[in-house]
């Protein structure tokens, strides 16, 4: 059963520290995104890789947040300082989209990163 | 560009009885459109998309969802709600380049009362 998995599922640390979130996609898959979900913004879309390089990352913020595709089997979101602010549910997903008409093709979501940052 | 609306927040609905969650779409260009569901503390799981061809679409669990291309909506429907069935769902688009990711919506707080 081919499933997206992450790790850790829950993380507290104190303001400051730097956090490393991963995320095995499903083999196979060429694309992965990170979201985060929270209750104020809902789920937004922080950045996406395919084939191992970066598409967009626009919606994150740049100065703390970077992610990273160390190999296919691999993405990592690290956020460094940490801040409060950060605080929230950061899922990653992963999908097959080797070209045309494969837009329509579903991504496959991991079960989340709970962070908390006092 | 392309977005989403999921007009309501919370749709309360008694079980046996039908139940519709909204969603329309702005895109260019040809849709791609999905429904996702979110049960606590899980990740999102995939109910069905269309792609193309009959509007009607058939999904997990007993949902189905109509295409409607004037109105630009995808409203997801099942004719028999199940208390389980509670949980937040999600309306996603994506045009038809394959160049964008998925854009999702506010989400819908579904609630099935005994």
């Amino acid at each position: 059963d081919a499933r997206v998995t992450q790790t850790p599922r829950h993380k507290v640390t104190e303001m400051g520290q730097e956090v490393t979130m991963r995320c095995q996609p499903i083999l196979g898959h060429n694309t992965v995104f990170w979201y985060r979900q929270t209750m104020m913004q809902g789920l937004e879309l922080l950045a996406y890789f395919r084939n191992r390089a970066p598409l967009d990352d626009s919606g994150m913020p740049k100065d703390r947040f970077s992610a990273e595709m160390p190999d296919a089997t691999l993405a990592t979101l690290k956020i460094q300082p940490s801040e409060p602010r950060d605080s929230a549910v950061y899922f990653c997903a992963s999908g097959s989209y080797p070209g045309g008409t494969s837009g329509g093709n579903e991504q496959f979501f991991g079960p989340g990163t709970r962070l908390t940052v006092l | 560009a392309q977005s989403v609306a999921q007009p309501e927040d919370q749709v309360n609905v008694a079980e046996g009885n039908p139940l519709t969650v909204k969603c329309t779409y702005s895109v260019s260009g040809n849709p791609y459109l999905f429904w996702y569901v979110q049960y606590p503390n899980r990740g999102l799981q995939f109910l069905l998309k269309y792609i193309t061809g009959d509007n009607l679409v058939k999904g997990s669990y007993g949902f189905e969802a109509e295409f409607n291309k004037s109105q630009t909506s995808f409203h997801l429907k099942k004719p028999s709600a199940l208390v389980s069935d509670s949980a937040l769902y999600f309306c996603a688009v994506r045009d038809d380049t394959g160049r964008r990711a998925l854009t999702f919506g506010s989400g819908t707080r579904l609630q099935v009362q005994p």
